[in-house]
């Protein structure tokens, strides 16, 4: 079934470790991002890739920096985490710019 | 600064009732309007607005955009149940963290709907 995956489900991790979270995606989407979502803040976008090889920040992008080496991969790295980075994280595609986003099922993230 | 803004944050209704979520935005150089369903895990893709005056339908479920008074509704028919989630309402500016596409993020309206 085509669609986002993201791995893992979910993850606790002691603060100071480095942590990748992996997505993945079938769909050729030209576009991707990865968004954290905190209650009372909504869904913030940290870094997003608007074709393979390309990069660029959002609006919370300290802690976490990103890769997108071909068209179906975009991992999100912790290099030295935090509690602070406890959240939801949520990856998305899109086809292009003016293409609806599309999001996986999440990975929930705990740092103690 | 660009920001959008839902309400009412929570809602509790009766199956059957008709409600009507709000999105109000503030952004440069506007681009378009989304609309996302929530339940648990994945925010679901809903509608994309683009041009005022123009209602896109799907089933019980219409929106609409008004880009001179800066705001977007959200009407639900006939809820049901299955209708409980966070609606996410989310806006593109032409130019925002220097791409286009990226969305801002509204916090979302709670809908409960009690049988």
């Amino acid at each position: 079934i085509a669609g986002i995956t993201q791995a893992p489900t979910s993850q606790i991790l002691a603060a100071g470790r480095r942590m990748t979270l992996r997505c993945t995606q079938d769909m050729r989407h030209n576009a991707m991002y990865w968004y954290r979502q905190d209650l009372g803040l909504g869904l913030r976008l940290i870094h997003y890739s608007n074709t393979a090889g390309t990069t660029g920040k959002g609006e919370v992008p300290d802690g976490y920096s990103v890769s997108r080496a071909n068209t179906d991969d975009f991992p999100l790295t912790l290099a030295s985490a935090v509690p602070s980075q406890t959240s939801v994280y949520f990856c998305a595609s899109s086809l292009g710019k003016d293409q609806p986003q599309h999001f996986g099922d999440g990975t929930r993230l705990s740092i103690l | 600064e660009d920001k959008v803004v839902q309400s009412p944050l929570s809602l509790v209704v009766h199956e059957g009732d008709t409600v009507t979520l709000n999105c109000s935005y503030e952004v440069t150089n506007f681009r378009s309007l989304l609309w996302y369903k929530q339940e648990k895990k994945a925010p679901t893709f809903l509608f994309m607005l683009t041009s005022s005056g123009i209602e896109k339908k799907s089933g019980r479920l219409s929106s609409i955009l008004d880009k001179k008074e800066l705001f977007s509704i959200l009407n639900i028919t006939a809820t049901q149940t299955g209708d409980s989630a966070v609606y996410l309402c989310a806006v593109s500016p032409r130019n925002y963290g220097g791409s286009q596409g990226n969305l801002i993020f509204g916090k979302g309206t709670k809908l409960s709907v009690k049988p």
